[in-house]
């Protein structure tokens, strides 16, 4: 079955700060795909990046970085240097392609709360 | 901005109301979805069109019936809904997966409330 946890269910930290959040993943299938998303207050999900299993090669875009290993089956996500306006709800996703439906199953989220 | 519409953004309805959700994208997508969210909880996938047919019913009661008019509206039809249905109601939509599953991309919700 496949299974996204997202074990940090609240971060609070001070603006300039780094932090990283973490994903940990199950899945049989040789084929998947890995997201992140930003649901801020106003309820949007924001997609930030998509990753399939093919390419564990880490990605830096600006302030975010990710750090794919499947060797931990993880998928985390470091914001450098935070800012307040990074506030928000923060999924991890999962898909697989046995099924071709498109279907995401998320991990429980985490809460990141950036003070002044 | 997002390129996800939904409308209307907030809805109160009563348990005998019968009241539609509205989504429309024009991003060219032929996927399209209605996800759920409760507080604080995940979004959980409600059903999935693709190629304006229905692929996915996530065995949702029939209160809920999905439609989809053409390749850039998705409506959501209500009736007789229970308070338990009160929710954060997402619309996606994405390219269809033929080259591997591709990221959706959401609108800002409807948030329903049922009284």
């Amino acid at each position: 079955a496949q299974k996204v946890t997202q074990a940090q269910t609240e971060i609070s930290v001070v603006e300039k700060e780094d932090v990283t959040l973490d994903c940990v993943y199950e899945t049989r299938d040789t084929t998947y795909y890995l997201f992140w998303y930003k649901q801020p207050p106003s309820g949007e999900l924001v997609f930030l990046i998509r990753r399939n299993s093919f390419d564990e090669q880490n990605e830096i875009s600006g302030r975010y970085s990710w750090n794919f290993q499947k060797s931990t089956s993880s998928f985390n996500f470091t914001i450098t240097a935070s800012q307040v306006v990074d506030s928000a709800v923060y999924f991890c996703a999962l898909a697989d392609d046995s099924g071709n439906t498109g279907k995401l199953i998320f991990g429980q989220g985490t809460t990141l709360q950036v003070k002044p | 901005d997002t390129e996800v519409t939904q409308t209307p953004k907030h809805l109160v309805m009563g348990m005998t109301n019968k009241k539609s959700l509205k989504c429309e994208q024009h991003m060219g997508h032929r996927a399209m979805y209605w996800y759920k969210q409760k507080a604080k909880k995940p979004p959980e996938l409600m059903f999935v069109y693709s190629y304006e047919k229905l692929s996915i019913n996530e065995s949702v009661p029939s209160r809920f019936s999905p439609e989809c008019p053409n390749s850039s509206l998705l409506n959501l039809h209500l009736h007789a809904l229970q308070p338990e249905d009160s929710a954060l109601y997402l619309c996606a939509s994405s390219q269809v997966w033929d080259r591997g599953i591709p990221e959706a991309f959401f609108g800002q919700g409807t948030r329903l409330t049922v009284v």
